[in-house]
């Protein structure tokens, strides 16, 4: 089982506002980052740390972190969004890695 | 540009062994700590292995510890998984990816495009 929990599906309308959330007691502790995944494709990296976008990912992907939770914001969301979304981050033991079990979004 | 080609997956019958590589290139490999990541196919991200840029700090998967070695080797850009006593849930593509931390908190910045490996009689 997963030390980080997500939804298995979210879905939000086309130019709308959809946010996606990461739980774990780790996170008290460490930031979560994030990665999109289309079918047939690696991961691809979107939001890490505090907020930080790589190069080339749009500035509609945001995030935020309270408490247990990790939030990752998709404001105005566009059909090339859809994909599967995991976060990520260190397990309470600090020498671990984990994956939280992703979210499906669909963009109607 | 950065690239990371992983290969050496295939079929292999469940207590086999199979070693995988990843070739790194476009950037200073000696320098970055790397990742083993796997996906059973329809399934989510698995962490599998991580090994820093000196190849002092291993950390494992409880699911594969005792049966996987990490290694690399900073001359050849090179990393490696060593798969013993496979079963067939480890049957998954397996991605290396390179590790990079903010205060503490890894992300995996590049990702290769993965090999599949699977374990089947």
């Amino acid at each position: 089982s997963s030390e980080l929990t997500q939804d298995p599906a979210v879905s939000v309308a086309l130019g709308q506002t959809v946010r996606i959330t990461c739980q774990g007691d780790s996170l008290r502790s460490y930031y979560a980052s994030w990665y999109q995944q289309k079918p047939g494709q690696a991961p691809v990296l979107v939001i890490y740390g505090q907020n930080n976008r790589p190069s080339g990912i749009p500035d509609r992907f945001s995030d935020s972190s309270s408490g247990n939770t990790a939030s990752l914001t998709i404001t105005g969301a566009q059909a090339e969004d859809e994909a599967d979304y995991y976060c990520n981050s260190r397990d309470s033991s600090g020498n671990h890695l984990v994956f939280g079990g992703g979210t499906k979004l669909t963009v109607l | 540009e950065v690239q990371l080609v992983e290969s050496g997956g295939g079929l292999v019958q469940p207590g086999g062994s199979l070693r995988l590589s990843c070739a790194a290139s476009g950037f200073s490999f000696s320098s970055y700590s790397m990742n083993w990541v796997r996906q059973p196919l329809g399934k989510g991200l698995e962490w599998v292995s991580y090994i820093n840029s000196d190849n002092d700090t291993i950390y494992y998967a409880d699911s594969v510890k005792g049966r996987f070695t990490i290694s690399r080797d900073n001359a050849k850009n090179s990393l490696y998984l060593q798969m013993n006593s496979l079963r067939d849930e480890d049957t998954a593509v397996y991605y290396c990816a390179r590790t990079r931390w903010y205060i503490g908190s890894p992300y995996f910045d590049n990702w290769g495009q993965g090999t599949l490996v699977t374990v089947s009689s």
